[in-house]
């Protein structure tokens, strides 16, 4: 059973560009957590999506940022018109069920030049 | 809104010493308690993971407790090892079970 799988692992966007962030659960998980880790921060959490719902995306800026996770493929976070603030780990993690242990991805990192 | 803190921030050990990081948290509604590291670079790896219900978990030589009605937990280590070398993160489930908290981490070297 392969674990949490996040693609791509490195990306480099110029300011203004798009970045479309990939994250596949582990199999059988259909709650999906998105953290993001700026440097020298701590993780803090963004976004808790089930399939094609989003239940709690409290932590996600309000703007040029959005996150989806389809019936079928990858959870995806997109970040529109990137700054170089926006330059972090991004992290996925994926449980069985709500309230059960997250499993995480290894992470993007997004540097924004 | 929960707060965690970890303390110390950082810890440098001779190799083959016991040692124990500590986690407070403000607000004691909360679902489980997890001790994940985190290697340079690198994703998390989750370490000992304790419901609410319980007050202790133990896996090798990691101990890590949890006591609920004062806000704390600690992560003890046993003779210490230089691959111990890496951040410590106490991270909270909170009660509704949607989202983890993190602290900021413990920063422990282990130096041969």
């Amino acid at each position: 059973n392969a674990g949490v799988m996040q693609n791509p692992r490195h990306l480099v966007r110029r300011r203004g560009q798009e970045a479309r962030l990939r994250c596949s659960p582990m199999k059988g998980h259909s709650h999906v957590y998105w953290y993001r880790q700026l440097p020298e921060e701590g993780l803090k959490f963004m976004v808790y999506l089930q399939k094609e719902n989003i239940i709690d995306e409290s932590g996600m800026p309000k703007e040029r940022f959005s996150a989806e996770f389809p019936k079928e493929g990858p959870s995806i976070l997109r970040i529109q018109q990137v700054v170089r603030g926006d330059s972090a780990a991004y992290f996925c993690a994926s449980s069985p069920f709500q309230a059960g242990e997250q499993y995480f991805g290894p992470g993007t990192r997004l540097t924004v030049t | 809104k929960q707060e965690v803190t970890q303390i110390p921030a950082a810890l440098s050990v001779p190799e083959g010493e016991n040692l124990v990081l500590n986690c407070s948290f403000t607000d004691s509604a909360i679902y489980n308690l997890q001790w994940f590291r985190q290697d340079p670079g690198k994703g998390l790896t989750s370490l000992l993971l304790i419901q609410s219900s319980q007050r202790e978990q133990t896996s090798g030589r990691l101990n890590a407790s949890l006591d609920k009605s004062s806000g704390r937990s600690t992560l003890y280590i046993a003779a210490s090892q230089p691959g111990d070398s890496a951040t410590y993160l106490c991270v909270l489930l909170e009660a509704s079970g949607s989202r983890l908290t993190f602290g900021e981490g413990t920063q422990l070297t282990v130096n041969p």
